[in-house]
């Protein structure tokens, strides 16, 4: 399978706390992007980084960029109840016009 | 910024029947558009790559016959389930890119209930 691989799967944190996902991916990418899904909802876009970045920050997320173990991780600082989602990572790759998405990982923010 | 209108957001349905869902690119215009499945707390599962003005191109496993996708227009894919049964039971998102990056943008989805 494509599939990229995330971990944990679940997470747990309380109110304040900073949350770290993990995803690892197989091919070479053109870019990486983090979309948020609410528990019955469409996904929403988060955060691109592109293959020749290292780290990029918006707001309270911060995502790195390994290409070289090509994997990357997303932080989300000071987290909140609101927070509270599955997050997955898609890689863009060189090949398709696809995204290739994670397995995702179900964040639970307690307040 | 890019939105896609996806439509009824939940069905239930007898057994055998068919049912459409829609989705639809409000503020610009997608040549493509693509469908997925996810099943409870797992990971969305590509179905089919919707192409306007041509046949969608379907993953590997996925009955093209069972799950009808028309492209009529710029503004608008259809994910027909054609004779559902039970194992159809699922949630069914639609996406389409916007931009030179390749960002997706996702309807709201669509949770199928077959009886």
């Amino acid at each position: 399978s494509q599939q990229g691989e995330e971990d944990p799967q679940a997470l747990s944190i309380q109110e304040g706390e900073n949350a770290t996902m993990n995803c690892s991916y197989k091919t070479s990418i053109n870019n990486l992007q983090w979309y948020r899904q609410n528990s019955g909802r469409g996904l929403v876009h988060l955060i691109l980084i592109r293959s020749n970045e290292r780290e990029k920050h918006s707001g309270r997320l911060r995502v790195t960029l390994d290409t070289s173990k090509k994997s990357s991780s997303l932080l989300i600082t000071a987290s909140r109840a609101a927070d509270t989602a599955s997050y997955f990572c898609a890689t863009d790759p060189f090949y398709t016009d696809k995204l290739i998405f994670g397995t995702g990982t179900r964040l639970q923010v307690f307040p | 910024g890019a939105v896609v209108s996806q439509h009824p957001s939940w069905v239930i349905c007898k057994s055998g029947t068919s049912v459409k869902i829609e989705c639809r690119s409000l503020d610009f215009q997608a040549t493509t558009m693509f469908w997925y499945r996810q099943f409870p707390k797992q990971s969305l599962m590509l179905m089919a790559t919707s192409n306007e003005g041509s046949k969608a191109t379907y993953e590997q496993g996925v009955e093209k016959d069972k799950f009808l996708i028309n492209h009529a227009s710029l503004t608008l894919s259809t994910l027909t389930v054609t004779s559902a049964h039970p194992e159809d039971s699922s949630f069914y998102i639609c996406s389409a890119p916007f931009g030179t990056e390749n960002i997706q943008y996702f309807g709201a989805g669509t949770r199928l209930s077959v009886l």
